[in-house]
């Protein structure tokens, strides 16, 4: 069965510098959440979006946004890195319409590390 | 307020031990849905099982057995037999709505070390 798809897996970025991640989720899952987690911490909600339009927002810096396209993949832009952003950012989709009942499907993370 | 607590940070057992690990979970939501999933060391997350307030039957799926009680507030987590493979960080999560769409309060996650 298909899962939820992230690229890159793995980044190494300078302070200062910008990253994008990418998210591609199930098919027909029509939700999209972005989490971070520090080493060693749970994973924090940053942002989610339904039917290509941001839904909630969490503990998201301003550095940081995000969008979802039409073709329902999403995409977290992050701006001026500094050394506290490096973290594994998980993406995850689940099918919205009926609620909190289903399960999100995580994608693998992306690890990004920043020097 | 909404949170959940795993108060267990880190449990060592030897193979084929039983263990539980608790998890608390505070809400005013008189409907809401409880999860737990798994982290191994590859780092990615697995959905274990989910269960909805309104179902207070326990489950049991090989190993695995929950035991949820409302009155408690509680949603616990018992490997039976355990084995090496069940090394990993366990997370129990709150699936929470503030504007419509839901998501997930995690607990701090209790790390399981399974000793051969």
């Amino acid at each position: 069965a298909a899962g939820v798809i992230q690229s890159p897996r793995h980044l190494i970025k300078e302070k200062r510098e910008t990253a994008t991640l990418k998210c591609y989720p199930i098919p027909r899952h029509d939700t999209v959440y972005w989490y971070q987690q520090g080493p060693g911490q749970d994973p924090q909600f940053l942002i989610s979006f339904y039917e290509k339009m941001q839904s909630d927002k969490g503990s998201i810096p301003d550095r940081f946004s995000a969008q979802q396209f039409s073709d329902y993949h999403s995409e977290l832009n992050m701006s001026s890195l500094e050394l506290g952003d490096s973290a594994l950012y998980f993406c995850a989709s689940s099918l919205g319409i009926a609620g909190g009942y289903n399960e999100q499907f995580f994608g693998p993370g992306t690890r990004l590390t920043v020097l | 307020a909404q949170k959940v607590t795993q108060a267990q940070t880190e449990i060592s057992v030897v193979e084929k031990e039983d263990v539980t690990l608790d998890c608390v979970y505070e809400t005013r939501d008189t409907t809401y849905y409880l999860f737990w999933y798994k982290q191994p060391p590859s780092g990615e997350l697995v959905f274990l099982i989910r269960r909805n307030s309104f179902d207070e039957q326990n489950e049991i799926s090989g190993r695995y057995s929950w035991n949820f009680q409302k009155s408690t507030s509680s949603f616990n987590f018992t490997i039976t037999a355990s084995q090496v493979v069940d090394s990993a960080v366990y997370f129990c999560a709150l699936s929470v709505s503030t504007s419509g769409t839901y998501k997930y309060i995690f607990g701090t996650g209790t790390r399981l070390k399974v000793l051969a």
